[in-house]
């Protein structure tokens, strides 16, 4: 069965940086895209970026671009999402989710992670 | 930017109701809408993609409908565990977008 589990979470300073990584298992990892999502406290789900099966290809919300980059690494399983200059409001579990298609991006997320909760303040 | 309005925000229902949430989009996505329920402290779970296409595992108590700017999300008959909150989103185009969430409470 699939599975990611997300890491790297924690308390950080504004304007600093981190690196969140997500382990994946149970499924072709490097044929599928995937995605980063996020929900601040208490609010609503925010999508953050996307990646495709073979990195060649990234997306990203407004809120984030210049400042956070999606990767992976096809032979370690993994994705990750490395966040520079934080803000408070960037404050948030961060989900890693699969992308539905395979070899090409649907854009569609049918599996989520657990989450890994960033928390910027000084 | 596509704009998703999600209503109503909360409703209270009852075991056994039929429930229905409304998605609004800002302009037209055709079908490029996807359902998803969270629980409290809990990841969300993706229940319906292409508007109307269950994910698998998904109970047939859930169904989807609608195309162009106008979606519904129905459950047929509430049980205890589909107290939760749902969100859309639209897949059309970036940025990906969600709707601001319904929470479904128990009356």
């Amino acid at each position: 069965q699939v599975q990611l589990v997300e890491s790297g979470g924690g308390v950080v300073q504004p304007g600093r940086s981190l690196r969140l990584s997500c382990a994946a298992s149970g499924f072709t990892f490097s044929i599928f895209g995937m995605h980063w999502v996020r929900q601040a406290p208490g609010k609503g789900l925010e999508w953050v970026a996307l990646i495709s099966y073979d990195g060649g290809a990234e997306y990203y919300a407004d809120s984030v671009k210049g400042r956070f980059t999606i990767s992976r690494d096809n032979s370690k399983n993994t994705l990750y999402l490395q966040m520079s200059s934080l803000r408070p409001e960037d404050t948030a579990v961060y989900y890693c989710a699969k992308d539905r298609g395979s070899h090409w991006l649907v854009r569609l997320v049918d599996y989520w992670g657990q989450g890994t909760l960033v928390t910027v303040s000084s | 930017d596509i704009q998703m309005t999600q209503s109503p925000s909360s409703l209270s229902a009852s075991v056994g109701d039929r429930v229905t949430i409304t998605c609004r989009a800002s302009q037209g996505i055709s079908n490029y809408l996807a359902w998803f329920q969270q629980k409290p402290g809990k990841a969300p779970k993706s229940l319906i993609y292409a508007a109307s296409s269950l994910q698998s595992g998904v109970p047939s108590k859930f169904s989807g409908s609608g195309s162009g700017t106008d979606f519904t999300l129905t459950i047929s008959s509430l049980q205890p565990e589909d107290f939760a909150t749902y969100y859309c989103q639209q897949y059309k185009s970036y940025p990906l977008t969600f709707g601001g969430g319904t929470k479904v409470e128990i009356k």
